[in-house]
């Protein structure tokens, strides 16, 4: 069965500190999207990164940076430098080939990441 | 400028009322998506729609219908059935490709209170 973890359910940091958020998953497919959304205090969900489960080398945008690792069924996400503007709740995804096609997105519970000044 | 449009932003509703949240894109994607946040969990996916007058029944789709008459449009009706409605709805779309959908992008959400 498919499903996504997330361990943390709140962390809190003062700003510049880095903060890892961390997301398990299980699936049985081979082929797989892994997905990390932000959603701020306004509600609206806002896409950060895609990862194709064939490609496992991580990425960096700016203060952000990803790693996905298939051995562990992982796939992290640090924000370096923290902002009180990276204020938010944080949530990963998954999305199978085998879900029918359907795109259907299995989302973690959320990590709610509170930076202060 | 291309994105999704949810409304109303904030729905009151009484018992044993049925309402209808609005969900629009112009983004030309093919599929649609309702999901539901309660607090302090993930989303739930209500239903789905992959294609024009086509829709399917996600995981809590017990006291909610749908339609999809537009490409554009995937309205939420939340009818009296559904015990317990109050929650932050989320309305999305998304283009496929290959089998898999690319990247879901959000509305702003519809925040409904029954009183």
């Amino acid at each position: 069965a498919q499903k996504v973890t997330q361990a943390q359910t709140e962390i809190s940091v003062v700003e510049k500190e880095d903060v890892t958020l961390d997301c398990v998953y299980e699936t049985r497919d081979t082929t797989y999207y892994l997905f990390w959304y932000k959603q701020p205090p306004s509600g609206e969900l806002v896409f950060l990164i895609r990862r194709n489960s064939f490609d496992e080398q991580n990425e960096i945008s700016g203060r952000y940076s990803w790693n996905f690792q298939k051995s562990t069924s992982s796939f992290n996400f640090t924000i370096t430098a923290s902002q009180v503007v990276d204020s938010a709740v944080y949530f990963c995804a998954l999305s199978e080939r085998s879900s029918s096609n359907t795109g259907k997105l299995i989302f973690g519970q959320g990590t709610t990441l509170q930076v202060k000044p | 400028d291309g994105g999704i449009t949810q409304s109303p932003k904030y729905l009151f509703r009484k018992e044993g009322q049925n309402v209808t949240l609005s969900c629009e894109q112009n983004l030309n994607h093919d599929a649609m998506y309702w999901y539901r946040q309660d607090p302090g969990q993930g989303l739930r996916l209500i239903y789905y729609s992959q294609i024009v007058n086509d829709f399917q029944k996600g995981d809590i789709a017990e006291g909610y219908s749908v339609s999809r008459e537009k490409k554009e449009s995937f309205p939420l009706t939340v009818t009296s059935a559904q015990k317990n409605p109050t929650a932050f709805y989320l309305c999305a779309s998304g283009a496929q490709r290959e089998g898999l959908v690319n990247e879901q992008f959000f509305g702003p959400g519809t925040r409904l209170t029954v009183l």
